[in-house]
């Protein structure tokens, strides 16, 4: 059974750097037809896509968080992570990973299941 | 401000329906992409539950059903239970952004 399980830290300081990784287990990233994403949700802007990686590298991105976001895999420990740089009060969320299942490797077209429990990340001072 | 909008809240009494659309645009739901669906209880995790606008996953009760016409989508839910209280959220692609865009959410409340 799929499962994917996100860490990091809960509390980061403005203008610092957010990193979190998305632990899966039950299946190996290093599956063809699958990205792993990486979605958001805060209170005012409900769920946001922040972007999803294929294990051949190939990244998309929320054209909002470009510049500030890099997505990387670890097929040797099966992990997807995440990095946003310079962050701001606006970045305070629950932070999910899921699997995205694209119709094909060129686009992110598809859904996204299962997702991990998510993980709250409060940006403050 | 969420790329597809959907009610922000529905109701419903127990044993009756309840329909949440979800509108979008010609660069979404318009283009056409395919809508999906999601169920999320109070302090879990988003579930899916409708992928490809009308294909249920395994396990999901046939009392859940969606459908597309041209920039919108329904998710429609018949026979309410106490249990399907939930916020729904759709989800599509946008071709002018390349990713994934979501609704803002539609709270159900069972009566």
């Amino acid at each position: 059974q799929l499962q994917l399980q996100e860490s990091g830290p809960g509390l980061v300081k403005p203008s610092e750097t957010l990193s979190l990784t998305c632990t899966v287990s039950g299946a190996p990233i290093r599956r063809s037809s699958y990205y792993w994403g990486w979605i958001r949700q805060t209170p005012g802007k409900g769920l946001e896509w922040i972007g999803s990686i294929h294990y051949s590298g190939n990244t998309y991105s929320n054209p909002s968080l470009k510049g500030r976001l890099t997505i990387s895999v670890d097929m040797a420990k099966n992990q997807v992570s995440l990095r946003l740089s310079s962050v701001t009060a606006a970045d305070t969320a629950v932070y999910y990973c899921g699997r995205h299942l694209a119709y094909n490797v060129g686009s992110v077209r598809g859904w996204f299941d299962p997702w991990g429990q998510g993980t709250l990340v409060t940006v403050s001072s | 401000q969420s790329v597809l909008t959907q009610p922000p809240s529905v109701s419903g009494a127990p044993g009756q329906g309840v329909t949440i659309s979800c509108t979008g645009s010609d660069s979404n739901i318009g283009a056409p992409h395919d809508v999906h669906w999601y169920q999320q209880l109070p302090g879990t995790a988003p579930k899916l539950l409708i992928y490809g606008n009308n294909k249920r996953p395994s396990g999901v009760p046939d009392r859940f059903s969606g459908s597309k016409s041209d920039t919108s989508a329904s998710l429609v839910i018949t026979g309410l239970q106490a249990e399907d209280e939930a916020d729904y959220y759709c989800q599509s692609y946008d071709s002018s952004m390349s990713g994934s865009v979501f609704g803002g959410g539609t709270k159900l409340t069972v009566l």
